[in-house]
């Protein structure tokens, strides 16, 4: 089955400056990497996502590359703020919607003010 | 946007009882659920995967017959923890995805079950 590592799983940037997660992942048919935010107590939301088709997806400050030859995905947030600060999964599946996500184990991001 | 509702958000119970997770998606027709549980500091690990009107597909090492899921209807899901014990405390998560392009993994708030 697919295995997804991340890193680091934690990450401490000053606010203002940028912040990367890493993750790989191992079964070659995934085709769905999407990140997830999530807040203590609460389940996770979707921040972006990137299908295999695709290198490169950017949202204001967020972007996500892929690599499919290498199987690795990664997070950029620019000029982080305080509120950046959460715990953030990757995830792959293998097809958007109705086959399953496995979840990389999480990075907690700390924004200093 | 898609919205799935999941009640209640936290239940205590006493060990041995059974609990049921509800979730609802609002505003579409979720033909796929999946449940999650996550322990503290830990990631979300997949427990099964339902489609509407047929069984659970459970993944490897969870009970399906301590934790019952039940997804008769396309905008609802149940997860029921039957004899709960101290080490099925978590936290659980569903997730819907409809039959569009626009409706996928959108997940529930999560459901914090603690058993006593």
């Amino acid at each position: 089955g697919e295995n997804v590592e991340q890193h680091p799983s934690t990450l401490s940037v000053q606010e203002g400056d940028s912040a990367v997660i890493k993750c790989t992942y191992s079964d070659s048919a995934s085709n769905y990497f999407p990140w997830y935010k999530q807040e203590l107590g609460k389940g996770p939301q979707l921040i972006i996502d990137i299908r295999s088709n695709v290198g490169e997806k950017k949202d204001q400050r967020i972007a996500v590359t892929l690599n499919k030859t290498a199987k690795h995905f990664s997070l950029h947030i620019t000029e982080t703020q305080p509120e950046d600060s959460a715990v953030y999964f990757c995830a792959a599946s293998r097809a958007f919607g109705n086959e399953k996500l496995t979840f990389g184990t999480g990075t907690r991001l700390t924004i200093i003010p | 946007g898609a919205v799935v509702s999941q009640h209640p958000s936290r239940v205590i119970c006493k060990s041995g009882t059974s609990v049921k997770i509800e979730c609802r998606s609002l505003d579409f027709q979720a033909t796929t659920m999946f449940w999650y549980r996550q322990f503290p500091k830990q990631s979300l690990m997949l427990m099964a995967t339902s489609n509407e009107g047929s069984k659970a597909t459970y993944e490897q090492g969870v009970e399906k017959d301590k934790f019952l899921i039940n997804h008769a209807s396309l905008t609802l899901s149940t997860l029921t923890v039957t004899s709960a014990h101290p080490e099925d405390s978590s936290f659980y998560i569903c997730s819907a995805s409809g039959d569009s392009s626009g409706y996928g993994y959108t997940f529930g708030s999560g459901t914090r079950l603690t058993v006593v």
